[in-house]
């Protein structure tokens, strides 16, 4: 069985701060990690992803996240939040032996001018 | 979202009606997903297609009929739906189900059972 946690069901952050989404997951064998963002009345956007080698992997618009094995987490980090970094952000994690792509429940993330 | 096309956008239906969502992908891609949001709830994937083969049916109901006619086109049948089916309904597809691939998404159909 594979899950994932994101603990926080709200960030809020001022601009130009920095910003970390937290997310804890599980899996039986080794792990397949996702981040998207979700803009209102949008679909999924892929931000990034950890397949292998590096731990710390840079994505779309500035963000990136760093693979832990040994914490078993995938934390989204952005050195510098815009206003427009405002959504509901998602990690999924999978099993490289599974098919199915588990999701976490969202954190919404308000950016305050 | 680009590449992923739902239709329609929003959708109200009475629980003896039945209608079907339709999505379409134009990136070539080999698998094709629906998933079910609801507010606050991870999504929840309901059905898997690799080349036109369902992979899942995870655990579905069968008021919702997944269609599969080719690879670049996806269509969920509903009928006698019930109001708790009331939700974001999502499409996605990606290259396999197989590596390390990331699924695109479409813009989803907002489902009203009243």
């Amino acid at each position: 069985a594979q899950s994932v946690a994101q603990p926080e069901d709200q960030v809020n952050v001022a601009e130009g701060n920095p910003l970390t989404v937290k997310c804890t997951y599980s899996v039986s064998g080794n792990p397949y990690l996702f981040w998207y963002v979700q803009y209102p009345n949008r679909g999924l956007q892929f931000l990034l992803k950890y397949i292998t080698g590096d731990n710390l992997v840079k994505g779309s618009y500035g963000f990136e996240a760093e693979f832990n094995k040994s914490q078993t987490s995938f934390h989204l980090k952005k050195p510098s939040a815009l206003v427009s970094d405002s959504a509901l952000y998602f990690c999924a994690v999978r099993d490289r032996d599974d098919y199915k792509l588990s999701f976490g429940a969202g954190t919404t993330v308000t950016v305050r001018a | 979202e680009t590449g992923v096309t739902q239709t329609p956008r929003h959708l109200v239906m009475g629980m003896t009606n039945k209608k079907s969502l339709k999505c379409e992908q134009h990136l070539g891609h080999n698998a094709m997903y629906w998933y079910k949001q609801s507010a606050k709830k991870p999504l929840e994937l309901m059905f898997v297609y690799s080349l036109e083969e369902r992979v899942e049916n995870n655990s579905v109901p069968s008021r919702f009929s997944p269609e599969c006619p080719n690879s670049s086109h996806l269509f969920l049948h509903l009928h006698t739906l019930q109001p708790e089916d009331s939700a974001l309904y999502l499409c996605a597809s990606s290259p396999s189900w197989q590596g390390g691939q990331e699924q695109f998404f479409g813009p989803g159909t907002r489902l009203t059972v009243l």
